[in-house]
């Protein structure tokens, strides 16, 4: 699987936009970049996925460079619940195989 | 439909007793997936089961832990003569088949050796 890289932890304020980067510099052809995010300590929760079109769904969307070697995920209205770690995980089908954890962003929604 | 469920949610042990993990995968769903995330820890994959079959137990400790998805029931994972270093939560998710892409997590089961 691809490593990715995503920064230790983010702010953002309530109601404004979160923009989250992800690095995937080695992802391949036929891995799709997906999130998933863990709200303290629960079971992580799926997002969005995507291949190599901007993806967009009740929850987020994606945008993936067109050279695929990096994505953003954007919750367009940030509320405090969505305060939670986001993981991006590059991966080939993520429904028939084992998904890889980093470490994730800690996204902070203030007040 | 309910969600995958997992329980118990929380147990403890004694050290060197064993600790019964189960997971009970969303109706319709014959994947199931392990992991375990150590305090302060991103989550690691364990083990991935279909019915009667192990796909993929890359991640499982050598020694003392094994799984199983039976034909019936749920998706034990079991651990033998547990140490303060198991004390983890072990998460399962499910997923309907290999053509799906998101799996489904339960809520844990946080495992505390005493």
């Amino acid at each position: 699987d691809a490593k990715t890289t995503q920064p230790t932890s983010m702010d953002c304020a309530e109601g404004r936009a979160a923009n989250l980067p992800c690095n995937h510099s080695t992802i391949s052809g036929n891995e799709y970049v997906y999130w998933y995010r863990q709200i303290h300590s629960q079971g992580p929760q799926y997002i969005i996925h995507g291949l190599k079109n901007n993806e967009t769904n009740e929850m987020a969307s994606l945008i993936i460079t067109e050279d695929r070697k990096s994505s953003t995920l954007i919750l367009p209205h940030a509320t405090l619940r969505d305060t939670a770690v986001y993981y991006c995980i590059a991966s080939l089908q993520g429904g028939s195989e084992k998904l890889v954890f980093g470490k994730g962003t800690k996204l902070t929604v203030n007040p | 439909n309910a969600g995958v469920m997992q329980n118990p949610r929380h147990l403890v042990r004694r050290r060197g007793q064993e600790a019964r993990l189960r997971c009970s995968p969303m109706k319709g769903h014959s994947h199931v997936y392990w992991y375990r995330q150590l305090p302060e820890e991103g989550l690691k994959f364990m083990v991935y089961l279909q019915k009667e079959n192990i796909i993929d137990e890359s991640g499982m400790p050598k020694e003392r832990f094994s799984a199983e998805f039976p034909k019936e029931g749920p998706s034990i994972l079991r651990i033998q003569q547990v140490v303060r270093g198991d004390s983890a939560a072990y998460f399962c998710a499910s997923s309907p088949d290999r053509a799906s892409y998101e799996q489904y997590f339960g809520p844990g089961t946080r495992l505390t050796v005493t």
